[in-house]
């Protein structure tokens, strides 16, 4: 069956612009999860929901970066006023059962993002 | 401080031989463990996972042993082949079950 899906593959955009980088999960799983990756070195959690409530978002570095997911399966990362150090590539995943559980989390192939 | 280290940016082995791969972790509350193999341009993929109730777990040729006295974790892929060659990143879940990942060892397997 079809994975996580993430669009746009490649986002360039200037500082100080605001960007939305989606993500389709794999039907039917209720947990999603975002992650950054910064050039060598591994993902960083930033936010997963269960369902449609953030269940936790304590990886966001600050208030300028936003998740929603309205209907439980679809998920926008948002970023507003984009800085150089925001460039990296975006992960999302998503697993099985409830958010917070050792489900194996599949991955998407991530949104490179670069702010120039 | 990272909670969970990769010390080796790197690796190279011939085909057909051994590859161990090393994860060093802080914490020793930490109690589920995974591997994650990436190719460039895709997502990381889910390789092998162990609980701390085990200290090894097999799965073909790839053996992950867990070593909790030392909070030393090692991936060993027998035999290797050049289609092993990827980036592979030890994780763990923490107590709020997200994943923390370690910086990852690239691997190569020469033909």
């Amino acid at each position: 069956g079809a994975g996580v899906s993430q669009t746009p593959s490649n986002k360039v955009t200037e500082k100080g612009k605001y960007v939305e980088l989606r993500c389709d999960p794999i039907s039917g799983h209720t947990a999603l999860y975002w992650y950054r990756q910064s050039l060598g070195q591994g993902p960083e959690f930033l936010i997963y929901f269960q369902g449609t409530g953030a269940a936790d978002d304590s990886g966001l570095p600050n208030d300028r970066f936003f998740a929603v997911r309205p209907e439980g399966s679809v998920s926008t990362l948002k970023i507003q006023r984009t800085e150089r150090g925001d460039s990296a590539v975006y992960l999302c995943a998503s697993s099985q059962g409830v958010a917070g559980s050792t489900d194996t989390q599949y991955f998407g192939p991530g949104t490179r993002l670069t702010v120039l | 401080d990272q909670q969970v280290k990769q010390n080796s940016p790197s690796l190279s082995v011939q085909e057909g031989r051994i590859s161990i791969l090393n994860c060093d972790y802080t914490n020793s509350m930490f109690d589920y463990f995974l591997w994650y193999k990436k190719y460039p341009a895709e997502g990381p993929t889910f390789l092998i996972s162990i609980s701390s109730i085990k200290d090894k777990n097999e799965d073909g040729r790839f053996t992950v042993f867990l070593n909790k006295s030392a909070k030393h974790l090692s991936l060993h892929i027998v035999p290797s082949q050049p289609g092993d060659s990827a980036v592979y990143f030890c994780a763990v879940v923490d107590s709020s079950y997200k994943l923390i990942f370690g910086s990852g060892t690239r691997l190569l397997v020469r033909p």
